[in-house]
């Protein structure tokens, strides 16, 4: 069964830090792996989705990128702002609908 | 104005009552999802419908019902069954299932006392 972890759990960094949250999974038989922001209290927005074969996405301060055969993917995120603060999930598609990680929650500091 | 609503954003209800949470899309997405989420917890799954019509169990259904009569709704029924019913409740939906990217609506907070 798919598990997906969740590096840290939490972290604060002060505005215009470069960083790196991580995500691990279990089984790497996936068709793709997606990251999502949650704002506090609201529904989760699609960030980057990464298909099986692909190594890495990127959509503008945001970089995502996949090992398969380690079964880990970080998502990077440059020149943070205090606006980024949110908590970041991974989530993993395979033979089942997503599996999602617990969440890394960020905070970033003026 | 594309997009997946869900109604109400917030929900109360007392013990022993069955309740259901409406979610609709006008995406013309194939499979819809139901997702329960805890205080520090991911996502874990409750249902989720490929096709009209069809639908299958996810990793925690025990308690809950649903229904896919048309294409563009997917409600959601908390019975009284359901031991521990207050969470936040999010609904989703993708172009097919699996390999294609799943959006979500702004969820429902259901608290039962």
């Amino acid at each position: 069964k798919q598990e997906v972890t969740q590096i840290p759990a939490a972290l604060s960094v002060p505005e215009g830090e470069n960083l790196v949250l991580n995500c691990s999974f279990t089984d790497s038989a996936i068709y793709n792996l997606q990251w999502f922001r949650q704002d506090p209290g609201k529904g989760l927005t699609s960030l980057l989705l990464i298909q099986s074969s692909q190594r890495e996405q990127t959509s503008g301060r945001l970089n995502a990128s996949l090992d398969k055969s380690s079964g880990r993917s970080t998502l990077y995120i440059a020149a943070s702002q205090p606006g980024d603060s949110a908590t970041y999930l991974c989530a993993a598609a395979g033979n089942t609908p997503l599996v999602f990680g617990k969440g890394t929650r960020l905070s970033v500091i003026a | 104005d594309g997009g997946i609503t869900q109604s109400p954003k917030y929900l109360f209800r007392k013990e022993g009552q069955n309740v259901t949470l409406s979610c609709e899309q006008n995406l013309n997405h194939d499979a819809m999802y139901w997702y329960r989420q805890d205080p520090g917890q991911g996502l874990r799954l409750i249902y989720y419908s490929q096709i009209v019509n069809d639908f299958q169990k996810g990793d925690i259904a025990e308690g809950y019902s649903v229904s896919r009569e048309k294409k563009e709704s997917f409600p959601l029924t908390v019975t009284s069954a359901q031991k521990n019913p207050t969470a936040f409740y999010l609904c989703a939906s993708s172009e097919g299932p699996r390999a294609y990217e799943q959006y979500f609506g702004p969820g429902t907070r259901l608290t039962v006392t």
